[in-house]
This record gives C-alpha cells, sequence and structure tokens, in this order.
C-alpha cells in the first residue's frame, strides 16, 4: 500500500517569513495530494490540494508543488502569521483512500 | 453551518461498553468516509461509503466494528466491546467523489 513520509516533525519560523514542509510518497500511481491543517481539537481543514496532472500550484500566501518523477511534493507558505500556528499534513491518494503523513506541528514566532 | 458534523464530540466510556458515534456529512455528498487519528499521527483511513454502499474496509476494523449509513445520508460507527487501545479521535469526512474530502471536527473517544 501507499506509504506517505512528511518533514519536519516539528518547524519554527519567525513571524514574516517562509515555512516549507516536505513530503515523499511511494505508490507511482497516487495523482491527488492535499494538505490539511489541524488546530487543537479541530478536524483537519483543507487547505491546497493538487492533482498528478499539474506541477505547482498556489492560493494567495500558499503554494504546493509535485515532482511526480521523484514522488515528492512540498507546502510553501510565505509571509508566515501567527494564526499559521497548527500541525499541517500531507496525504496522498489514487482512488478514495487518503493516505496521511505524520504531521509538521509548525509555530510562528511573534 | 453546511459543514461535517459529528456527535457527539467527547465520550468516555469504560472498558467493555459499546458506542456509536453519529456523523451527518454535508448536504448531497455522497460519499462518506471513517479515520481514526491517535495522538501524534495523522489520520488512518477505515471505511468508506458510496451512498449506502460500504465500499472499502481497512484491516484497522476489526469485528468489534461496525459502520452503516442506511439512507444513504447520515453514517454510524459502533464499537463494540470496547478496549484501551480504541481510544483515538474519530474522523468522518464527506465529498462529492472529486476527490476533496471535507472532515468533521471528529468525536475523542476515552477507554477507562
Amino acid at each position: 500500500g501507499e506509504n506517505v513520509e512528511q518533514h519536519p516533525s516539528t518547524l519554527s519560523v519567525q513571524e514574516g517569513d517562509s515555512a516549507v514542509i516536505k513530503c515523499t510518497y511511494s505508490d507511482s500511481a497516487s495523482n491527488y495530494f492535499p494538505w490539511y491543517k489541524q488546530e487543537l481539537g479541530k478536524g483537519p481543514q483543507l487547505i491546497i490540494d493538487i492533482r498528478s496532472n499539474v506541477g505547482e500550484k498556489k492560493d494567495q500566501r500558499i503554494a504546493v508543488t509535485l515532482n511526480k518523477t521523484a514522488k515528492h511534493f512540498s507546502l510553501h507558505i510565505t509571509e508566515t502569521q501567527p494564526e499559521d500556528s497548527a500541525v499541517y499534513f500531507c496525504a496522498a491518494s489514487m482512488k478514495e483512500k487518503l493516505t496521511f503523513g505524520t504531521g509538521t506541528r509548525l509555530t510562528i514566532i511573534p | 453551518d453546511t459543514g461535517v458534523s459529528q456527535n457527539p464530540r467527547h465520550k468516555i466510556t469504560k472498558r467493555g461498553q459499546n458506542v456509536t458515534f453519529r456523523c451527518d456529512p454535508i448536504s448531497e455528498h455522497n460519499r462518506l468516509y471513517w479515520y481514526r487519528q491517535t495522538l501524534g499521527q495523522g489520520p488512518e483511513f477505515l471505511t468508506y461509503f458510496q451512498n449506502e454502499a460500504q465500499l472499502e474496509k481497512s484491516r484497522l476494523l476489526s469485528d468489534r466494528f461496525s459502520a452503516e449509513r442506511p439512507k444513504g445520508s447520515f453514517s454510524t460507527l459502533e464499537i463494540q466491546r470496547t478496549e484501551q487501545g480504541d481510544s483515538a479521535m474519530y474522523l468522518c469526512a464527506s465529498s462529492l467523489g472529486n476527490p476533496t474530502q471535507y472532515f468533521g471536527p471528529g468525536t475523542r473517544l476515552t477507554v477507562l
């Protein structure tokens, strides 16, 4: 089955700086890659997603890049703000089942 | 609010008791998923429904677990004879099959 690895497990950045989180996946048949933000005591919230026919997607301060050959994808957050502090999860899927990474705890230092 | 809703939000039970959770998906979403999340980990897939049909079950879903979606709308997840290892956050998600999944707030289960 699919295996998703996520790095780093924790990340601290100064407010206003950029944050990058990286994931690798094992199944070359995976074709959908969402990113979720999870705040304490809440369910995961979809922040951006990308499909395998696209190499990059951007939504305001958030962007995702996908390298199908290397089987890795990354989340980029620019101009970080205190409200960006949360746990971020990447995921990969081929059909219905999402396989998640182990999460990155992002802390924005004011 | 028209998002995914889950009830109860918290459940504390004693080992050996049965518990049931409910999920109401986003209106008109035909696919409904259950995931389990333990502390410090990402969600793990349990099962999913397309309308009322349960189409896939994970090996994580032991015979003590049963899920239903009788009318293709809300779903229930029942755990029989709960064990301490069942303590986790149980998450429900729904989609139109496109394949974006939207998650609910989860039900946190604590088994004493």
